[in-house]
């Protein structure tokens, strides 16, 4: 069965500083990856997905991820965080079910 | 489009009483899903629908029972609920289901509280 562990809960940057979110997975195969946001009282929305090709994967709202099989990681990055990034942010693996980590939740100091 | 909408958005019931939170969908999609969000746990899957006239357990089904009522609607029953099932509970749906690799599109959630 595949699981996922996001080490951090919290997560505080200031505006304009890069951001670099963890996660790693474990999955007998090839996973499919995601990483989802989800802002205060609303649902999960997708910021990116990979699975085969090219190891860093480019997302909406300048996000982008890098899968690093050796490490079983695909990190989320923005070389620039803005006030409103400030969200809860998921990884998560797809095998035969769709599993997700507990989530890191962003701070965004001004 | 409205994408994925439920019914209700809060919602508070004492020990035993049952409910049903709604789910649909405009987008044609043949999968849909019931999770449960709590503080430090993620989204947890109870049941999921890869196709119409199908159901199937996920994570955590115990306590609940679903209707995938046409391709659209997709509920969740609670029969005699419990304060362990005060949570925030999102249904979702993709094209098709898992190991397809398909964005899931999540509804808005629903809170509920047991008391």
């Amino acid at each position: 069965a595949q699981s996922v562990t996001q080490p951090d809960i919290h997560i505080t940057v200031s505006e304009g500083a890069s951001l670099e979110l963890r996660c790693n997975y474990s999955y007998g195969a090839t996973p499919y990856l995601f990483w989802y946001v989800q802002s205060p009282g609303q649902g999960l929305q997708l910021l990116l997905k990979y699975f085969s090709g090219d190891t860093l994967v480019q997302g909406i709202k300048g996000f982008e991820a890098e899968f690093k099989r050796s490490q079983s990681s695909f990190n989320l990055r923005k070389p620039s965080v803005h006030w409103s990034d400030a969200a809860e942010y998921f990884c998560a693996v797809e095998g035969n079910k769709l599993v997700f980590g507990a989530g890191t939740i962003l701070r965004v100091k001004s | 489009n409205a994408g994925v909408t439920q019914t209700p958005k809060f919602q508070v019931l004492k020990t035993g009483q049952s409910m049903t939170l709604q789910c649909a969908q405009d987008m044609n999609h043949n999968s849909m899903y019931w999770y449960r969000q709590d503080p430090g746990m993620g989204l947890r899957l109870i049941y999921y629908s890869a196709s119409e006239g199908t159901t199937d357990k996920g994570e955590v089904p115990n306590g609940y029972n679903v209707s995938r009522l046409n391709k659209r609607e997709f509920s969740l029953r609670l029969e005699s609920a419990a304060p362990s099932q005060t949570s925030v509970y999102f249904c979702a749906s993709s094209d098709d289901g898992f190991g397809s690799y398909n964005e899931q599109f999540f509804g808005p959630g629903t809170r509920l509280t047991v008391l």
